[in-house]
C-alpha cells in the first residue's frame, strides 16, 4: 500500500502571502502528526490529530498556523501572512490508533522557502 | 518537560570503526526512546526502539535510566550508514504518541 504522501513536495511563496501543505496519511490511521524540519532546530512537533480532532496543538508557533482534517483522513496545515522564518521542511507523519503501536510513518516533507 | 539532547551535530568515522551516536533525555515518566534515520533523499524511518531491544542493521541502543541515555551504537560502520540519525522521546498524549525528537546527528562514514 501507498506511504504518507505530501503535497505539493516544494512551495516558493513571497512573505505576507498564505499557503496551505496537504498530507495524506496512510489509510486506516487513526493519527496524524505535523513536525517542522528547520536547519539547526532539528524536529519540532506542531500539531495532533486523532480522528478529525486536534487534542494537542501546543506545538503551533503562533495564531498564523491551524490546521484541520477532514474524514479522519486529509489534513492541511495552513500558514498565514507568511514570514521568512517560516522557511522550513515541514512533515507529516500518521500511525494506528494503538498506543501499544509507536512508530510513526512519515511523508516525504514538502520545503517551504519564504522569499 | 521532556527533553531530547543529541550534543554532536556531526559525527565522522573511517569504514570498519565502531559508532557511538550520543542521546540523553530528560522525562518525568517512564521512557520510551527511539531512533530514527533519514538517508540522503529518502523519508525520515524508524531505526529500532528501546522496548525491542533488537539489532537493526547492526546498531543497538540501550536504555539506561540511571544516565537517563539511549546511545546508539554499531561495532563496524559501513559506508551505507552514513545518514542523519535523530533520537526521540514518546509521550502519550490524548490517546496519541506525541514525538519529542532531538536536533539529530549527520553520520558520515568515510572509505
Amino acid at each position: 500500500g501507498a506511504g504518507v504522501s505530501q503535497s505539493p513536495s516544494n512551495k516558493v511563496t513571497e512573505k505576507g502571502k498564505d499557503v496551505e501543505l496537504r498530507c495524506d496519511p496512510i489509510s486506516g490511521h487513526t493519527a496524524l502528526y505535523w513536525y517542522r524540519q528547520s536547519l539547526g532546530q532539528g524536529l519540532e512537533f506542531l500539531i495532533y490529530f486523532q480522528g478529525n480532532s486536534a487534542p494537542d496543538k501546543s506545538g503551533l508557533p503562533s495564531d498564523r498556523f491551524s490546521a484541520e482534517r477532514t474524514g479522519g483522513s486529509v489534513s492541511t496545515l495552513t500558514i498565514q501572512r507568511t514570514q521568512q522564518e517560516d522557511s522550513a521542511v515541514y512533515l507529516c507523519a500518521s500511525s494506528p490508533r494503538d498506543v501499544r503501536v509507536a512508530e510513526q510513518f512519515f511523508g516525504p516533507g514538502t520545503r517551504l522557502t519564504v522569499l | 518537560a521532556q527533553r531530547v539532547t543529541q550534543p554532536e551535530k556531526l559525527l565522522s568515522v573511517f569504514k570498519g570503526a565502531p559508532v557511538e551516536l550520543k542521546c540523553n533525555y530528560s522525562y518525568s515518566g517512564s521512557p520510551e526512546l527511539f531512533w530514527y534515520v533519514q538517508y540522503s533523499r529518502q523519508r525520515l524511518q524508524l531505526l529500532l526502539r528501546h522496548i525491542s531491544r533488537e539489532s537493526i542493521k547492526g546498531f543497538t541502543a540501550d536504555l539506561n535510566k540511571g544516565e537517563t541515555s539511549f546511545h546508539l551504537k554499531k561495532p563496524f560502520a559501513q559506508e551505507e550508514d552514513s545518514a542523519m540519525y535523530y533520537c526521540a522521546l514518546r509521550e502519550v498524549t490524548g490517546g496519541g504518541n506525541k514525538l519529542t525528537f532531538g536536533t539529530g546527528t549527520q553520520l558520515k562514514v568515510e572509505l
